[in-house]
């Protein structure tokens, strides 16, 4: 049974940069694609981007400029970086695995962590 | 970005209700369609992949159909536990986009 775990600071001042790490548990992070997915109550679920084990990202163009998703095989954990952060930035992040069908077409989130609250305030 | 709209906004039912719920795709998105259950303090938990497959473990109480532009999630007998958010999402191109959510409430 995989688990996914979010970590970081709750607090972040704007302008700074949000890091947030997830640790996961009960599956190989060289397996799968990793997200992060942010809820906020203006903006409903967001999907953020993926990264794979080999460097190979995909991001949401809304946020592309300031995102950077890696992933550390050493510590099967993966991690997002948000720069330039404003108070639209607050919001619940999650940690989520995608899976990919056998034909590699059709995807879904199945795995997905706690969720962490990131609020963005001086 | 694709365009993914649910109805109603909210829905009140009562235990043992059949129950069904819309999401609306816009351009059209085949079956690449997912529905999401969210509880209050919980993060989404998947109910139904590629617009009709039943997620592992989820009760076969819940159905999911359609193709294209218009897909429907079923709930065949409401259970105390099926009260939640429930969201669907497409997974035809990036960015992958969520619909707003529809709140289902006992009545």
């Amino acid at each position: 049974q995989v688990q996914l775990q979010e970590s970081g600071p709750g607090l972040v001042k704007p302008s700074e940069t949000l890091s947030l790490t997830c640790n996961v548990s009960g599956a190989s992070i060289t397996s799968f694609y990793w997200n992060w997915i942010r809820q906020s109550p203006g903006k409903g679920l967001e999907w953020i981007g993926y990264s794979y084990y080999t460097g190979s990202t995909n991001y949401n163009p809304s946020l592309k400029s300031r995102v950077t998703i890696s992933v550390d095989t050493s510590k099967n954990q993966f991690s997002l970086r948000l720069s330039s952060v404003t108070a639209a930035d607050t919001a619940v992040y999650y940690c989520v695995r995608v899976v990919f069908s056998s034909s590699g077409s059709q995807n879904w989130f199945d795995s997905w962590g706690q969720g962490t609250l990131v609020t963005v305030s001086s | 970005d694709i365009q993914m709209t649910q109805s109603p906004p909210s829905l009140s039912a009562s235990v043992g209700d059949r129950v069904t719920i819309t999401c609306r795709a816009s351009p059209s998105i085949s079956t690449f369609l997912n529905w999401y259950q969210q509880k209050p303090g919980q993060a989404p938990k998947l109910l139904i992949y590629a617009s009709s497959s039943l997620q592992s473990g989820v009760p076969p109480r819940f159905s999911g159909s359609g193709s294209g532009t218009d897909f429907t999630l079923t709930i065949s007998s409401l259970q105390a536990e099926d009260f939640a958010w429930y969201y669907c999402q497409q997974s035809y191109s990036s960015p992958y986009t969520f619909g707003q959510g529809t709140k289902l409430e006992i009545k």
